[in-house]
């Protein structure tokens, strides 16, 4: 199975800072890669789709880079909804997906 | 409006069996391959099975392969995970969801339920 790497584990960050996640996955994926937000007690949302794709709904603040194995997402302003940990997620090897650790943003 | 609700969540003894459900209705669901989702109390996701629209063809991980089978009705479009012989590491909450792949944004996602194994 692919394995999916994120750094940092946690993240302590401000409202209006401009935030960077790192996932790297352990075999090239393509393009084959999600960022999700999860806040507690709640389903994950999804927010980048293949790589770089913002999903519906999704504010602009948010983006996707990167393609292979490393792959980035960026916060450009925190806002205080924002807080929450974010999950990346390989479809490269579908229907054997694999997320990645998470990391969490804390204020 | 899309919508996804897991139920069949309880508490179990190791060893024991539960099946969970999920009913899902505002999309056409025998043309996705759906999956389940878990999470173990404050920790991360991890996918569990995917079976394909049609029924046909499922695959586990290999944490629960030969305990748990995944099955679907199309014409209730329901989505089931049958869980045998449980262990206390299965405890998690369990999603229902339809997970985009590729370049298909489709991603729908139940609310969870909450499965506990212990003595």
């Amino acid at each position: 199975d692919i394995q999916m790497t994120q750094s940092p584990s946690s993240l302590s960050a401000s409202v209006g800072d401009r935030v960077t996640i790192t996932c790297r996955a352990s075999q090239s994926i393509s393009s084959y890669l999600n960022w999700y937000q999860q806040k507690p007690g709640k389903a994950p949302r999804l927010l980048i789709y293949a790589a770089s794709s913002l999903q519906s709904g999704v504010p602009s603040r948010f983006s996707g880079s990167g393609s292979g194995t490393d792959f980035t997402l960026t916060i450009s302003s925190l806002q205080l909804e924002d807080f929450a940990t974010y999950y990346c997620l390989q479809t490269y090897i579908s229907p054997r997906i694999t997320f990645g650790q998470g990391t969490r943003l804390e204020i | 409006e899309v919508q996804l609700l897991e139920s069949g969540g309880a508490w179990e003894q190791p060893g024991g069996s539960l099946r969970l459900s999920c009913a899902t209705s505002g999309f056409i669901f025998r043309s996705y391959a759906m999956s389940w989702v878990r999470q173990a109390p404050g920790k991360g996701l991890e996918w569990v099975s995917t079976i394909s629209g049609s029924g046909v063809k499922a695959d586990y991980a290999d944490s629960v392969k030969g305990r748990f089978t995944v099955s679907r009705d199309n014409s209730k479009s329901a989505l089931y995970l049958q869980m045998d012989s449980l262990r206390a590491e299965d405890t998690a909450v369990y999603y229902c969801a339809k997970v985009s792949s590729g370049y298909d944004p489709t991603d729908f996602w139940g609310q969870g339920t909450l499965v506990t194994v212990s003595p």
